[in-house]
């Protein structure tokens, strides 16, 4: 069964560091997603991505995040300069199509801020 | 804006007894998704199952179903037959079905022990 694939499983990076967490979707799928989750605390939505732009984001996604995807396959979050609350798990999602509701996950990559 | 709320956040059970996992929420729209999702230790987020707000039907698949009451605006799972692999977190999400708004809302979780 096809997957949404997440690389690294685990980033460590110091405070002030860029960071990027790449995601590969599953291949016919169109629309994508980052998700967070503080250690013990619920999932929430940063953003979302279709047709090459940001459809939505959340508070959270501020200045100091971005998008893109850059060669058809992957999709990958930059965080420009890591915060010690941005340590988290971070998941990407993929979805076929609207008709298509099933959003499906990657692994999570966890993000430790040092 | 729309809230999930789980009001239990962690239940336990014997194997192979049934439990229920509570969620409601919050919403003015009329037609959107509801869904369960399982994260185990491993921490990858699994699909239990789904509804859709407009069939009255109560979604099943094998030993984990619904009752969904719209009305209530409550969205309980059961799981049936418990067994030691459900242990997990699992979270109550929701999804209007607007075209480009698809994210999932979430719930906090509720922490499911399966006692041998």
């Amino acid at each position: 069964e096809p997957e949404v694939t997440q690389t690294p499983s685990h980033q460590v990076t110091q405070m002030g560091q860029e960071v990027i967490l790449r995601c590969v979707p599953i291949s016919n799928h169109l629309y994508f997603y980052w998700y967070r989750q503080i250690l013990g605390q619920k999932v929430e939505f940063l953003v979302s991505f279709y047709n090459n732009e940001i459809s939505e984001k959340s508070e959270i996604f501020d200045d100091q995040f971005s998008v893109e995807r850059p060669d058809g396959s992957n999709f990958t979050l930059k965080i420009r300069s890591t915060k010690l609350e941005d340590s988290a798990m971070y998941f990407c999602a993929s979805i076929m199509g609207i008709a298509k509701n099933i959003q499906y996950f990657g692994a999570g990559t966890r993000l430790s801020v040092l | 804006a729309q809230t999930v709320t789980q009001s239990q956040p962690e239940m336990s059970v014997q194997e192979a007894e049934t439990v229920t996992l509570s969620c409601t929420y919050d919403t003015s729209e009329s037609d959107y998704y509801l869904f369960w999702y399982k994260q185990p230790p491993s921490r990858q987020m699994i699909l239990v199952i789904r509804q859709e707000a407009y069939k009255q039907q109560n979604a099943t698949e094998n030993r984990f179903s619904v009752n969904f009451q719209k009305a209530a605006k409550s969205f309980s799972l059961k799981i049936s037959d418990s067994q030691l692999g459900d242990a997990a977190m699992y979270f109550c999400a929701y999804r209007i079905t607007n075209f480009g708004n698809e994210k999932l809302t979430f719930g906090t979780g509720t922490r499911l022990t399966i006692i041998p």
